[in-house]
């Protein structure tokens, strides 16, 4: 099955700090999104982005499919937006969503 | 649009009891995923539906669970009979033509 692997595994940031989390995936997809798990574990979606570049407010995403990896920007952190991102795809003729190990992002006031 | 619904929110067993978990996708949409997240890991899929037919279940510990979805709408995720590797949060999902999936909150299973 497709591998996926997520850095950093773990980022500490001052708020309105930005920065850019990473998905790689080991073939080719038809599906990759980007979620937050929040603090009482509920996987909140933020993208679905098998191919291009979309933004929703302080947050953007890029996946470059012929290269196999994908990007997660957040801007001007905020405290709320501390807790684990996952970058989850699917591909191969499986729909079901493989997901990465996640990055732990905490914004420290 | 309501949100996909799961009960119960939590439950606590003693190994070897028998434990059924629900959920109740968006309204429309045909496909519904049950994934397993063990703590500090990533969701990890144990089956998929296409409307009440299974499309993939080959991560299903199928000695000990076992899910339906009978009319095409809600589903019932069952283990039986419990392990303590069990405990875990399930997670449902659904989907509208197979493309973006959400998910509901979650059943927090502690398994004693």
């Amino acid at each position: 099955g497709i591998q996926v692997e997520q850095s950093p595994p773990d980022l500490i940031l001052q708020e309105g700090a930005n920065s850019t989390l990473r998905c790689n995936f080991s073939d080719s997809v038809n599906n990759l999104q980007w979620f937050h798990q929040n603090p009482w574990g509920q996987l909140i979606n933020l993208f679905y982005i098998p191919s291009g570049t979309k933004q929703n407010g302080r947050l953007s995403a890029t996946t470059v499919a012929t290269e196999r990896y994908s990007l997660l920007y957040i801007s001007s952190s905020q405290t709320t937006d501390s807790g684990v991102y996952f970058c989850a795809v699917s591909g191969g003729g499986a729909d079901g969503l493989t997901f990465g190990k996640g990055t732990h992002l905490i914004i420290q006031p | 649009e309501a949100g996909v619904a799961q009960s119960p929110r939590y439950k606590i067993i003693e190994k070897r009891q028998s434990v059924a978990f629900w959920c109740n996708p968006i309204s429309g949409h045909a496909t519904l995923y049950w994934y397993q997240q063990i703590l500090g890991q990533g969701p990890k899929l144990l089956i998929q539906f296409q409307n009440n037919g299974v499309v993939d279940d080959s991560q299903l510990p199928k000695d000990r669970f076992s899910a339906e979805r009978l009319k095409g709408v809600d589903s019932t995720l069952k283990i039986q009979p419990a392990k303590l590797e069990d405990s875990a949060v399930y997670l449902c999902a659904s989907s509208f033509s197979l493309m973006q999936q959400f998910f509901g909150p979650g059943t927090r299973l502690t398994v004693l």
